[in-house]
């Protein structure tokens, strides 16, 4: 099946400090990556959806200076969180929409556990 | 707005039991609606998906019928193995396809030997 990666699989920092998160599709190419954000125990809960070669579009409540999502090639979508401060400590999931003539499927990345000290 | 709520977890049985993990939805229009599966330390997973009523998603045993008149869309297995065990995901889609999925709060399932 398709596989979508994510880097870091797990990010310690210091309050104040910006921290990028990378999802790449392996075997397929991705027009559309969504990322994820769940809190222990919780849903996952949709933060923004990337589009290759546009800006994101976020839900409602997310800030989008804060979490900038740059989406610039069919295999890669990149998630910084800005300024990050204890608050945003949670476990942040991509996943890429794979397209064929028959199926459509979102395939999801195993996700990234960021600490924010 | 559309929204998931599946069955409190965790969930503990023995191998060989019969599984049922509820799942209702409440949605505008027409959703499409499915089930992913997180085994430990993996990203998840789809298992199967349903995207009309009455229909059947099946997979690895595992089975739910998405039926409108309850706005459910329940996961069932006839005996479940120990790898089994993992947390599993109700999920759906207002739009065509997969696309902006609205999740379930999740429901961890683990089968003893």
């Amino acid at each position: 099946g398709a596989v979508v990666s994510q880097h870091p699989s797990r990010v310690i920092c210091k309050s104040g400090t910006s921290v990028k998160i990378e999802c790449r599709s392996l075997d397929f190419q991705a027009t559309t990556m969504f990322w994820y954000r769940q809190f222990p125990k919780k849903s996952l809960m949709l933060m923004a959806t990337s589009n290759e070669g546009s800006k994101a579009t976020y839900e409602q409540g997310v800030e989008k200076d804060k979490f900038l999502i740059n989406h610039a090639s069919l295999t890669l979508s990149t998630l910084t969180v800005t300024s990050a401060h204890p608050e945003d400590s949670s476990f942040y999931i991509c996943s890429a929409r794979a397209i064929g003539r028959y199926t459509d499927t979102q395939y999801f990345g195993p996700g990234t556990r960021l600490t924010v000290l | 707005g559309n929204s998931v709520t599946q069955m409190e977890g965790p969930v503990t049985l023995s191998e060989e039991a019969f599984l049922t993990i509820n799942c209702t939805y409440t949605a505008t229009g027409y959703p499409s609606l499915f089930w992913y599966v997180q085994y430990p330390g993996e990203g998840l997973q789809l298992l199967l998906k349903a995207t009309k009523a009455d229909d059947k998603g099946s997979n690895k045993g595992f089975e739910a019928t998405y039926r409108k008149e309850t706005t459910s869309f329940h996961l069932e297995k006839g005996s479940v193995q120990v790898s089994d065990s993992a947390v599993y995901f109700c999920a759906l889609s207002s739009f065509q396809g997969a696309q902006k999925l609205v999740f379930g709060q999740g429901t961890r399932l683990t089968i003893n030997p």
